[in-house]
């Protein structure tokens, strides 16, 4: 089984409408990241939480939240979604205990919006 | 802020050829480097990292050394296959421990 899940893999809605897009992960590390990946930028972060308590505003939050339900859940929310946010989600966890404090993604979640 | 540029793609090659994908980055402080590599389809996966100067990350044949002096952290190969063809990312971990990333290098081997 993946160490990091991503639900759903694929979605598409309509502008306006709520998305909660879902990562869960096996790994029990205590970071976790929100990261959107547009052709020709890379990735960049929108949300990242060190640990329950903890939520952060990454690069580009704006027009997104997130919600940490439990070590091994992290949730990215669109409360009204608009074109520009068509994109390819990725969620991903790291360890800080370690050195390099790698972190290990999720397989994806293509989004379009309409 | 900290930030990496890495070569502009497509690359297109033919099987067994040599591969560089230049990165050069910009930090404060002692970032940790890594390449990244995602096939179609597919999430990112880590490929090899460096954690301090001089340091060679190395996987799957690949291979890329921590440069200080110059600031970069060069992908090479020496002899590609198709099932190399993906897109490729350089990433740097910085003091605030987030991830920031190149556009990516699109890879394409011919048989």
């Amino acid at each position: 089984d993946a160490d990091v899940t991503q639900t759903p893999r694929n979605r598409i809605t309509k502008t306006g409408k709520r998305i909660m897009l879902e990562c869960s992960q096996t790994k029990g590390h205590d970071r976790m990241y929100w990261y959107r990946q547009d052709p020709g930028l890379g990735l960049r972060l929108i949300y990242y939480s060190f640990d329950v308590k903890d939520i952060n505003k990454g690069e580009i939050s704006d027009g997104y939240s997130v919600s940490r339900q439990a070590q091994a859940k992290f949730s990215l929310s669109l409360e009204s979604a608009i074109p520009n946010q068509t994109a390819l989600y990725f969620c991903a966890t790291s360890d800080p205990l370690t050195r390099t404090d790698t972190q290990y993604f999720g397989p994806g979640t293509r989004l379009t919006v309409l | 802020g900290d930030s990496v540029t890495q070569m502009e793609g497509p690359v297109t090659l033919s099987e067994e050829a040599f591969l560089t994908i230049n990165c050069t980055y910009t930090a404060t402080g002692y970032p940790s480097l890594f390449w990244y590599v995602q096939y179609p389809g597919e999430g990112l996966q880590l490929l090899l990292k460096a954690t301090k100067a001089d340091d060679k990350g190395s996987n799957k044949g690949f291979e890329a050394t921590y440069r200080k002096e110059t600031t970069s952290f060069h992908l090479e190969k020496g002899s590609v296959q198709v099932s190399d063809s993906a897109v490729y990312f350089c990433a740097l971990r910085g003091n605030d421990y987030k991830l920031s990333f190149g556009a990516g290098t699109t890879v394409t081997v011919r048989a």
